[in-house]
């Protein structure tokens, strides 16, 4: 399995544009979570799927984020507008519950995100 | 609500040198408890887990055991190496249906040759 897919790796936008990030989660996993990570804050949930649907959306900052996951095999975290407060390193991570088994999640290798 | 705390880094040690960072918790239920590495540039990778009580983890050389007693998940490894420098995270999940990860604010580990 070629693990979680995070594209791109690193972006660099001007302040006021739109991003938008992508990730393919690993095939039969049910559950998708997207994190950011600061060194000021350290790894934030921003938000999590399961079975494509939003289940807490609790941790967006605010309305210029939004995440969509259209089907099992695609999740976008977009942006709009952008601000310089919001550079930082995304993650992806997917997850699948076998019976009583759990083996936590899979991340993405992130995208670097530089608002100017 | 659910939180971990791990001691502050910067942790720096030498070639050969014992390691532990410390993990403790709060939680509701009985939680499962996990320890993630994070390698420069990359995301973060599974490194050992324990689900109940008294179950010691265990992965490339680095152990950890679940003491519901103490609450705690200390990471501990008896000779480190250049290449576990990496950034170290404590996590845990909750008991029943919850899936969500609550992690600690990571320790960065630097070991000098």
């Amino acid at each position: 399995d070629a693990g979680v897919i995070q594209s791109p790796r690193h972006e660099v936008t001007e302040m006021g544009q739109e991003v938008t990030l992508r990730c393919k989660p690993i095939s039969g996993h049910d559950y998708l979570f997207w994190y950011r990570q600061t060194m000021m804050r350290g790894l934030e949930l921003l938000i999590y799927f399961n079975n494509n649907v939003p289940i807490d959306d609790s941790g967006m900052p605010e309305d210029r984020f939004s995440a969509k996951m259209p089907n099992a095999s695609f999740s976008t975290l977009k942006i709009q507008p952008s601000e310089p407060r919001d550079s930082a390193v995304y993650f992806c991570a997917s997850s699948s519950k076998a019976g009583s088994r759990w083996d936590g999640y899979t991340f993405g290798s992130g995208t670097r995100l530089t608002v100017v | 609500g659910d939180s971990v705390t791990q001691m502050e880094g910067p942790v720096t040690l030498s070639e050969e040198a014992f390691l532990t960072i410390n993990c403790t918790y709060t939680a509701t239920g009985y939680p499962s408890l996990f320890w993630y590495v994070q390698y420069p540039g990359e995301g973060l990778q599974l490194l050992l887990k324990a689900t109940k009580a008294d179950d010691k983890g265990s992965n490339k050389g680095f152990e950890a055991t679940y003491r519901k007693e103490t609450t705690s998940f200390h990471l501990e490894k008896g000779s480190v190496q250049v290449s576990d420098s990496a950034v170290y995270f404590c996590a845990l999940v909750s008991g029943g249906s919850n899936y969500k990860l609550t992690f600690g604010k990571g320790t960065l580990l630097t070991v000098n040759p």
